[in-house]
Formats: C-alpha cells, sequence, structure tokens
C-alpha cells in the first residue's frame, strides 16, 4: 500500500509559482500519482493524474522524475483562490493495489 | 455540469440516535465512494461500491455502520447508534470506473450531541 509524504503547510504570495512535493517511495508498477484540492466545506476536486515525466492541463503541471518515488504538483501564478488543502494521492486505476490514502495533505496560504 | 448530490447538507442528533445520509452519484458513474473527513485530517474511505456490490468496507466500522446501494445507483450510509466520535463530515464521490477521476459531493456535516 503506496504511503504518500507531503508537507503540512506552505506560504506563498499572489503571482508566485508554488510548488508542493510528495514522497512516495513505495510506489508501485502500476500505481498512478493523483492530486485534489480541497476548500473548506466542499468536497476534494479533482486536479492532475499522470503516470511519468511530466503531466500538464489548464490549472497545473505534474512533474514526475524517472525513479517515481516523488513527484511535484506546480502551480503557477497563484491567486488568492488557491488557498486551499492540496492531497497527493497514489493508486492503481485498476484497482490492483489497494484502497488510495488521502493522507493529511498540505494547506497553502496564499497571501496578497 | 453534472454534480454528485447528497442530503442532508448538515444534521445534528444525538448520541445513540439512529442518522442516514444519501447521495446520488453522477448518472453512469459506476463506482461509489463514502468518506469520512475529521476536521483537519483527510478524507477516510468507509466503504466503496462497483455498482451494487461492495468492493472494500474494510475500515467500515461494522457494529454501527452499514451501507447499501440495491439498484446500483444511489446510496445510503447509516449510523446506529450514533456516538459523539462520529461527528465528522461525509462525503459522497462516484467515478466511472474504478481508481479513475473521483467527483466528489458537498458532504454531509454531522454533530452528534
Amino acid at each position: 500500500l503506496a504511503k504518500t509524504t507531503q508537507p503540512i503547510s506552505m506560504d506563498s504570495y499572489e503571482g508566485q509559482e508554488v510548488n508542493i512535493t510528495c514522497s512516495h517511495n513505495n510506489i508501485a508498477t502500476n500505481d498512478y500519482i493523483t492530486w485534489y484540492q480541497q476548500f473548506p466545506s466542499q468536497g476534494p476536486r479533482f486536479i492532475i493524474q499522470g503516470y511519468k515525466t511530466k503531466v500538464t492541463n489548464e490549472v497545473a503541471s505534474l512533474f514526475i522524475p524517472a525513479d517515481r518515488k516523488s513527484s511535484t504538483l506546480s502551480l503557477p501564478r497563484v491567486s488568492l483562490s488557491d488557498t486551499a488543502v492540496y492531497y497527493c494521492l497514489v493508486g492503481d486505476p485498476a484497482g490492483n493495489t489497494g484502497k488510495l490514502i488521502f493522507g493529511q495533505g498540505t494547506t497553502l496560504q496564499v497571501k496578497p | 455540469e453534472a454534480e454528485v448530490a447528497q442530503s442532508p447538507r448538515y444534521k445534528i442528533t444525538e448520541k445513540s440516535q439512529a442518522v442516514a445520509f444519501w447521495c446520488d452519484p453522477i448518472s453512469g458513474h459506476a463506482t461509489l465512494y463514502w468518506y469520512r473527513q475529521i476536521l483537519g485530517q483527510g478524507p477516510e474511505l468507509l466503504v466503496q461500491f462497483q455498482d451494487e456490490s461492495v468492493v472494500d468496507d474494510s475500515q467500515l466500522p461494522k457494529d454501527r455502520f452499514s451501507a447499501e446501494r440495491l439498484k446500483g445507483v444511489d446510496s445510503t450510509l447509516k449510523i446506529q447508534p450514533a456516538e459523539l466520535g462520529d461527528s465528522a463530515m461525509y462525503l459522497c464521490a462516484s467515478s466511472l470506473v474504478d481508481r479513475d477521476e473521483q467527483y466528489f459531493g458537498p458532504g454531509t456535516r454531522l454533530t452528534v450531541t
């Protein structure tokens, strides 16, 4: 069962790029890496998912090194509305390596 | 945009009482999840359904919690009797297939007094 480790909290300022790193040393061959965002009193929202190298969508980029033991979520030019908790999850889309675990997440505080 | 519906949004109940939560997933989503989230922690998976079948309920306190998805569409999570430690946000999510992107509902905030 792949466990993830993230920083508990991070601070940033508006307009800066924010990088949140997640460690997953025992990631399995079939596991994907998925990031979710959660605002207070709301359910988590999918941000991005990747398997290796780099994935980019309209809101974020996900960087995964060759050994896949860590990954970095990159948020370009954050705004105050990006203040939220960010969760890194590791799991097999085919469901073969156990359930997904959210962990404690990283609380990002964006300041003006 | 299709959304996961949950009701009620808020529930206050006394300990030892029964309480039930309802979830209607996005149409066509075969996989349904119930999570419990205690304030300051990440969501914890309680039960996962694939259509009407339970595929994972290893973290469900089965002495007091039950969940069903009889027709493979909407689902009900029940707690009987409720305990003070059950106070939390109960989140429902659905996905097209197992481990695909999960869509979460707004949650039910339960307070047990």
